[in-house]
């Protein structure tokens, strides 16, 4: 079964910091990797996904990489804004990519 | 623009209760997931689908089942609601190697 471990669980930072959020997973044999965004009692909304074939995505100021063979992704975020404050979550499927397994999530703070 | 639909954000059943959790899709997705989240738990998968009326248990399916008698449909039930599944539940769906998109969410509270 496919693990998703996400550090740190929680990160706070002052506004305009560059920070990086962390994700490892067990199985690498995977199709892709899912970046999303939760804000406090809502659904969630994807950010950003990266095939297996590619190494990293950008969006606006964020930006993902992949190493499949290590099982890392981590998410960049540049200048930070107290509207980035959300829980940040990766997703991959698991060994049979039919489904999707989660981290835990990190739970990011930008103090204005 | 996309859309997954969940057909309640707030809910209140008793125990004891049968609890039907619906979501719809407006996507063609062949795939769809139900999943709960819990403080300190994160988002567990209970079930997904990969195609009408095919499922797939997850990692804590006791207490549930499912149903998918349409592509853009996917039903969650709770044959007798307890107190301990007490949730947000989060519906989602996506192609096999697509972005997944998720609904807003369902609340339930069983008292």
């Amino acid at each position: 079964k496919q693990e998703v471990t996400q550090i740190p669980a929680a990160l706070s930072v002052p506004e305009g910091e560059n920070l990086v959020l962390n994700c490892s997973f067990t199985d690498s044999a995977i199709y892709n990797l899912q970046w999303f965004r939760q804000d406090p009692g809502k659904g969630l909304t994807s950010l950003l996904l990266i095939q297996s074939s590619q190494r990293e995505q950008t969006s606006g100021r964020l930006n993902a990489s992949l190493d499949k063979s290590s099982g890392r992704s981590t998410l960049y975020i540049a200048a930070s804004q107290p509207g980035d404050s959300a829980t940040y979550l990766c997703a991959v499927p698991s060994y049979n990519n039919n489904d999707m397994r989660f981290g835990a999530g990190t739970r990011l703070t930008v103090k204005p | 623009d996309v859309k997954v639909t969940q057909s309640s954000r707030y809910l209140v059943k008793r125990t004891g209760e049968k609890v039907f959790l619906e979501c719809v899709q407006d996507m063609d997705h062949e795939n769809m997931f139900w999943y709960r989240q819990d403080p300190g738990l994160g988002l567990r998968l209970i079930y997904f689908s990969y195609d009408v009326k095919m499922k797939e248990k997850g990692d804590i399916p006791e207490g549930y089942s499912v149903s998918r008698e349409k592509k853009e449909r996917f039903s969650l039930i709770l044959e007798s609601a307890s107190t301990n599944q007490t949730s947000m539940y989060l519906c989602a769906s996506s192609l096999q190697t697509g972005v997944a998109f998720f609904g807003q969410g369902t609340r339930l509270t069983v008292v």
